[in-house]
């Protein structure tokens, strides 16, 4: 397997502009989780997905920040308008039940930076 | 609520000597842990999780970590390091059970930097 694809790898936008990143998960995994780090924050957890429908997304940042997962393979996380504190590196990940533990499986990540 | 706290944020060793990265977490329920590596420009890698018995878990790359229930810790050692273990260690907590089960909570961050 080709593992967690994130794409771009590298985003670089204005202030004002939307932005969206893109997630393929491993194959056959039911979990989706998107992770935003920051130097100050460090990784912090957006939202995750079961089974492609949203189970908490109270990690969100606000109403600028959406994300969807219209079928097993692909995730979307979009901000609409961006603005410069929003610069990180945005994370996907994927992982599969087995039992009660989740094994997480990481993107390489997506560096975006606003203008 | 959980949390994780990692006590380094930098840790600078020679090539060769002993490391030990420390990572304390505080939870009302029980967890499972893990540590994962983040070499630059990476994501995160799995290193060694504990999830029941031995509390002395073996990882890849020759890391070992103890679960100290006690203490409520789960530092991260390896006898000797190489170059090639320079990168950013998080140690992370999920709650075993409950409507958050499998939501990990990461530490800060240790950056290992091993010199030569």
């Amino acid at each position: 397997d080709a593992g967690v694809i994130q794409s771009p790898r590298h985003e670089v936008t204005e202030m004002g502009q939307e932005v969206t990143l893109r997630c393929k998960p491993i194959s056959g995994h039911d979990y989706l989780f998107w992770y935003r780090q920051t130097m100050m924050r460090g990784l912090e957890l957006l939202i995750y997905f079961n089974n492609n429908v949203p189970i908490d997304d109270s990690g969100m940042p606000e109403d600028r920040f959406s994300a969807k997962m219209p079928n097993a393979s692909f995730s979307t996380l979009k901000i609409q308008p961006s603005e410069p504190r929003d610069s990180a590196v945005y994370f996907c990940a994927s992982s599969f039940r087995t039992g009660t533990y989740n094994e997480q499986f990481f993107g390489p990540g997506t560096r975006l930076t606003v203008l | 609520a959980q949390s994780v706290t990692q006590l380094d944020s930098q840790v600078p060793v020679f090539e060769e000597a002993p490391v030990e990265l420390r990572c304390n977490y505080s939870s009302s329920v029980s967890v499972y842990l893990f540590w994962y590596v983040q070499y630059p420009n990476q994501g995160l890698q799995l290193l060694l999780k504990y999830l029941s018995g031995s509390t002395l878990v073996k990882g890849i790359n020759g890391f070992e970590a103890e679960f100290n229930k006690s203490q409520t810790s789960f530092h991260l050692r390896k006898p000797s390091v190489h170059i090639s273990d320079t990168a950013e260690y998080f140690c992370a907590v999920s709650e075993t059970y409950g409507g958050s089960q499998g939501n990990l909570i990461f530490g800060k961050g240790t950056k290992l930097s091993v010199k030569p």
